[in-house]
């Protein structure tokens, strides 16, 4: 069946402009999270979502970025006023339920490069 | 703050090896130690994982051995193979919620 897609795959955009990335999750996933993945942090949390609301935003590092679900299934990654520390692979992952025991299936990720 | 500390930061291995990479964490909270493998421009993937009432779990050449009291658990990948290439993150989670908190990552090279 189809794993978790995201798109676009690769982005370039100049600093000050907004993105925008998206996540479709395997049907039927009901959790969907988003992280971070860059150099020198890591692989950052972001935010998580159970349906259509998002009950941890933590990790979100600004009030640049936002993000959301609708019905249940796409997400919407969306960074305002782009920063060059804001380049860095934005991984969604999808999962049957909520819950750390509940197994966490990765996209491919969307490359940002802010320059 | 780093919750998850993970080394090596990378490991060179022969064919036919052991691979052991190493984590410690810090909040007695967390419940569930998954280790993800990640190959390039692919994102992670779950390998094994283990909850904290165990002390060890192997699943083929792949073992995780976990010390409650230490805080620390490790995987060890046995008779290590070329495909095994690629970079292994540690993490640990709550079973509320269940974001990943990860480790820094460590690079495996093994050589044929």
């Amino acid at each position: 069946g189809a794993g978790v897609s995201q798109s676009p795959s690769n982005k370039v955009t100049e600093k000050g402009k907004d993105v925008e990335l998206r996540c479709d999750p395997i049907s039927g996933h009901t959790a969907l999270y988003w992280y971070r993945q860059s150099l020198g942090q890591g692989l950052e949390f972001l935010i998580y979502f159970q349906g259509n609301s998002a009950p941890d935003k933590s990790g979100l590092p600004s009030d640049r970025f936002s993000a959301e679900r609708t019905g249940g299934s796409v997400s919407t990654l969306t960074i305002q006023r782009t920063q060059q520390e804001d380049s860095a692979v934005y991984l969604c992952a999808s999962s049957p339920a909520l819950g750390g025991r509940t197994t966490q299936y990765f996209g491919p990720g969307t490359r940002l490069l802010v320059l | 703050q780093q919750q998850v500390k993970q080394s090596p930061q990378s490991l060179i291995v022969q064919k036919g090896g052991i691979s052991i990479i190493n984590c410690a964490y810090e909040n007695t909270a967390f419940d569930y130690f998954p280790w993800y493998q990640q190959f390039p421009g692919k994102g992670p993937a779950l390998l094994i994982a283990i909850r904290p009432d165990v002390s060890e779990k192997k699943e083929g050449r792949f073992t995780i051995s976990f010390n409650k009291s230490a805080k620390q658990f490790s995987l060890h990948i046995m008779d290590s193979q070329p495909g095994d290439s690629a970079t292994y993150f540690c993490a640990a989670t709550y079973n509320q919620g269940g974001k990943l908190i990860f480790g820094q990552g460590t690079e495996l090279s093994v050589k044929p």
